[in-house]
């Protein structure tokens, strides 16, 4: 089975700050990796798909890059509406292979 | 517009059985993947399995595998995640998810809102 360990476990940062997150394969998953954010007490919300692009309607300060085993997550200068915990997710073009990360909580400084 | 629709939260005690639904409209219900994810209380997302409900093809997570049952009714645009003898540790918010796969893609799009599932003596 492929692991994803993702860090850090949780992130402490300030409005206007850029905050990257990563991703670590357990094997080459090439560019199978999405991300999610899940706001305290609502369902995850896709942001990013296959390693870097960004979903419709989400904002353009999130990005994506990585492939093979290791991935980045990035806001590019986070906002108070961005407290959330994100995760990463690999998929096999088959399922039901997909795993997700452990988690990254992030709060505001 | 897409919406994935879950049943309501559910209380039972060890032993009992639960069927929790989610019923997809404004697609091809048909047409897509239908995920079950598991967040136990503070915890992170697990995958438990998947189903195509034009054919009814089920894939389970190992850890998931007998513990559960997933389905669909496709006359009803309806899928569905089942146990036939709760535990304690089944306590959890269950979401179900489609999964929308193309040539190069495949990411989970939309979410149900999740049932809260409390099992408790």
């Amino acid at each position: 089975d492929i692991q994803m360990t993702q860090s850090p476990s949780s992130l402490s940062a300030s409005v206007g700050d850029r905050v990257t997150i990563t991703c670590q394969a357990s094997q080459d998953i090439s560019n199978y990796l999405n991300w999610y954010q899940q706001k305290p007490g609502k369902a995850p919300k896709l942001l990013i798909y296959d390693a870097s692009n960004l979903e419709t309607g989400v904002p353009s300060r999130f990005s994506g890059s990585g492939s093979g085993t290791d991935f980045t997550f990035t806001i590019s200068s986070l906002q108070p509406e961005d407290i959330a915990t994100y995760y990463c997710q690999q998929y096999d073009n088959l399922p039901p292979g997909d795993t997700f990360g452990q988690g990254t909580k992030l709060e505001i400084k | 517009e897409v919406q994935l629709v879950q049943s309501g939260a559910e209380v039972k005690k060890p032993g009992e059985s639960l069927k929790i639904s989610c019923k997809g409209s404004g697609y091809s219900f048909t047409s897509y993947w239908i995920g079950w994810v598991r967040q136990m209380p503070g915890k992170g997302l697990e995958w438990m399995g998947i189903i195509y409900p034009g054919d009814s093809d089920t894939r389970y997570s190992p850890s998931f595998q007998g513990q559960v049952t997933i389905s669909a009714d496709k006359s009803i645009s309806t899928a569905y995640l089942q146990w036939s003898s709760l535990k304690a540790s089944d306590t959890a918010m269950y979401y179900c998810v489609r999964r929308n796969s193309g040539y190069d893609y495949n990411k989970l799009d939309y979410w149900g809102q999740g049932t809260l599932v409390t099992v408790s003596s």
